[in-house]
């Protein structure tokens, strides 16, 4: 079991760029999670797949931000355009149904 | 609006002895919780977890304690040992969806020779 799996770990990039991060979920999990952390607010749950369809995405900030998961063993999370207050840590969690999360070791995001 | 809330930032304690951690809560609709465990990083690693029917659950040197009247919740880990330094955060979750947890924003414990 290689865990859920972020790419990439630190992403650094200008403000107004694409920022696209991905996720590979632990195989036979039917759920998907991303999560940001920055110091301001801590955790907080930006969406939730369920079988590869979004349940819950009352957490993504602003329509600049846009999550898919075209498969059950991908998801995307991409940012356009980022700003420099998107700069935090990008979590990506995968469960079976009614489980605790399995989180991916998350990806770093800093926008100059 | 925090619902969970971690209120000691960090922790300090010998190795060996009893390291306990808190965390409040104000939403009385969270019917279960949980403790994740963060190396730096990593990313959280579930811990242990506690229904709301229950008031304490048990893994090896790690017990939960939940006393629903005072909205509060607490970990202990005895004995600790240097290899239990992280960062502790608690959870909390309405119904089946153990996704939508709420966290805290953590307590960085330390445990010292």
């Amino acid at each position: 079991d290689a865990g859920v799996i972020q790419s990439p770990r630190h992403e650094v990039t200008e403000m107004g760029q694409e920022v696209t991060l991905r996720c590979k979920p632990i195989s036979g999990h039917n759920s998907l999670f991303w999560y940001r952390q920055t110091m301001m607010r801590g955790l907080e749950l930006l969406i939730y797949f369920n079988n590869n369809v979004p349940i819950d995405d009352s957490g993504m900030p602003e329509d600049r931000f846009s999550a898919k998961m075209p498969n059950a063993s991908f998801s995307t999370l991409k940012i356009q355009p980022s700003e420099p207050r998107d700069s935090a840590v990008y979590f990506c969690a995968s469960s079976p149904a009614g489980s605790p999360l399995h989180f991916g070791n998350g990806t770093r995001l800093t926008v100059t | 609006d925090q619902q969970v809330k971690q209120n000691s930032p960090s922790l300090s304690v010998q190795e060996g002895r009893i390291s306990i951690l808190n965390c409040d809560y104000t939403n009385s609709m969270f019917d279960y919780f949980l403790w994740y465990k963060k190396y730096p990083a990593e990313g959280p690693t579930f811990l242990i977890s506690i229904s709301s029917i229950k008031d304490k659950n048990e893994d090896g040197r790690f017990t939960v304690f939940l006393n629903k009247s005072a909205k509060h919740l607490s970990l202990h880990i005895v004995p600790s040992q240097p290899g239990d330094s992280a960062v502790y955060f608690c959870a909390a979750v309405r119904g089946s969806t153990l996704g939508r947890l709420y966290f805290g924003r953590g307590t960085q414990l330390t445990v010292w020779p």
